[in-house]
């Protein structure tokens, strides 16, 4: 399974657009890449999911550029209610196996 | 979006008992269903795989017979943690495979506080 790599932490302010990259090097030809939130005592909840070029849905954008070696979360106009930890996954959801293996993840925090 | 559901949300156990943790797909079969265990301030570390009708799949150093897990049914999977210890205590959450190419999802949790 990919191993991925994030910033620990990151600080920003409402209002703002906060992008965190995550980078996985030797992702699979059949790997999905997948983000989600969690906040604390709570299990995560899925953001986002894509293959390659762009996604975006109602709350976040992915941006995966054509050699995946690495994708972007991009949470537009944050708010204080988006303080959480986020995690980037990647593996293969094609067999209907999403056995994650979990990083770090990023810690970010909203200020006022 | 899909539902699961984890019961209970929290306990509390005195050291030497074992504690039972369900974990339900409400609106779809899961044929597979994933534990976990999250320590404060630490990532979600994967204990193991519950497939429906066979046996579990541990991760390396995750004792089988303290962590016992029964996948009965197509919605549900439980975890028992057998002989409690304080050092047991901890976040534990659970994932359900809808199938497909589909995301992953997870239960609210279960705080378990060892006595």
């Amino acid at each position: 399974l990919a191993k991925t790599t994030q910033p620990i932490s990151m600080d920003s302010y409402e209002g703002q657009e906060v992008n965190i990259t995550c980078s996985h090097n030797n992702i699979a030809t059949n790997d999905y890449i997948t983000w989600y939130q969690q906040f604390p005592s709570q299990g995560p909840r899925f953001i986002i999911q894509g293959y390659k070029t762009k996604v975006t849905n109602e709350v976040a954008s992915l941006f995966i550029p054509a050699d995946r070696k690495s994708s972007t979360l991009s949470l537009p106009r944050v708010s204080l209610s988006d303080t959480a930890v986020y995690y980037c996954l990647v593996g293969d959801g094609a067999g209907g196996y999403n056995k994650l293996i979990f990083g770090a993840g990023t810690r970010l925090a909203v200020h006022p | 979006g899909a539902v699961v559901s984890q019961h209970p949300s929290w306990v509390i156990c005195k050291s030497g008992t074992s504690v039972k943790i369900e974990c339900r797909s409400l609106d779809f079969q899961a044929t597979t269903m994933f534990w976990y265990r999250q320590f404060p301030k630490q990532s979600l570390m994967l204990m193991a795989t519950s497939n429906e009708g066979s046996k579990a799949t541990y991760e390396q150093g995750v004792e089988k017979d303290k962590f016992l897990i029964n996948h009965a049914s197509l919605t549900l999977s439980t975890l028992t943690v057998t002989s409690a210890h304080p050092e047991d205590s901890s976040f534990y959450i659970c994932s359900a495979d809808r199938g497909g190419n589909t995301e992953a999802f997870f239960g609210q949790g279960t705080r378990l506080t060892v006595v």
